[in-house]
């Protein structure tokens, strides 16, 4: 079955710590998103790649790292730069068209011990 | 700065009734449009899209319309059912701004049975 696996489902981060939240696609989708949602608040992208080995900011992208070694997977690592990390955290994938919708997983919640 | 506004945090609609979902934008770039549904703890999934070479879009109790001079677009979902009961969010995209999507904090729409 395709789609996209977000793990894990909650995650606590500790003060001054770095957690990495995994978000691994089987669509064969070039491009993967991060976006963070708050309540109130619409979808904010924090960062996107459209291809493997690059990726570029999105308008949040300040206290967030990612990767894109693989064209699966695109993990986001919230380091301790981020002080305000509490939020849910939903990944996204789609063809590198941006005239196709994105598929999206069922997100992380991220909250502060 | 939302670029990408839906003004109605919330919408109740009695069953086989219209449900009609507003979303408003402000960059006169955006030429693609879609709407997302969203259930509680899951990802967002795709509704329907529009381009800006058309003013409505139908998929079976879909529609989706698009007035670009008032820079507006609109989701009807005749007859409304109880299970549409959801989270719809609206998202937009321009050729200048790569593959990023720009996401309205969204509209919770309980229909009434």
């Amino acid at each position: 079955d395709g789609g996209i696996t977000q793990s894990p489902k909650y995650l606590f981060r500790k003060e001054g710590q770095n957690v990495t939240l995994s978000c691994e696609q089987n669509l064969n989708h070039d491009a993967m998103y991060w976006y963070r949602q708050d309540p109130g608040q619409g979808l904010r992208l924090i960062y996107y790649s459209q291809i493997v080995n690059d990726f570029q900011k999105g308008d949040i992208a300040e206290g967030y790292s990612v990767s894109r070694e693989k064209k699966e997977s695109f993990p986001l690592t919230v380091t301790s730069a981020q002080k305000n990390p509490t939020a849910f955290y939903l990944c996204a994938s789609g063809f590198q068209s941006r005239k196709s919708p994105q598929h999206f997983g069922d997100g992380t919640r991220l909250s502060i011990l | 700065d939302q670029q990408v506004k839906q003004n109605s945090p919330s919408l109740s609609v009695q069953e086989g009734r219209i449900s009609i979902l507003n979303c408003d934008y402000t960059n006169s770039m955006f030429d693609y449009f879609l709407w997302y549904k969203k259930y509680p703890a899951e990802g967002p999934t795709f509704l329907i899209s529009i381009s800006s070479i058309k003013d409505k879009n139908e998929d079976g109790r879909f529609t989706v319309f698009l007035n670009k001079s008032a820079k507006h677009l609109s989701l009807h979902i005749v007859p409304s059912q109880p299970g549409d009961s959801a989270v719809y969010f609206c998202a937009a995209s321009a050729g200048n701004t790569g593959n990023q999507f720009y996401f309205g904090t969204g509209t919770s729409l309980t229909v009434i049975p």
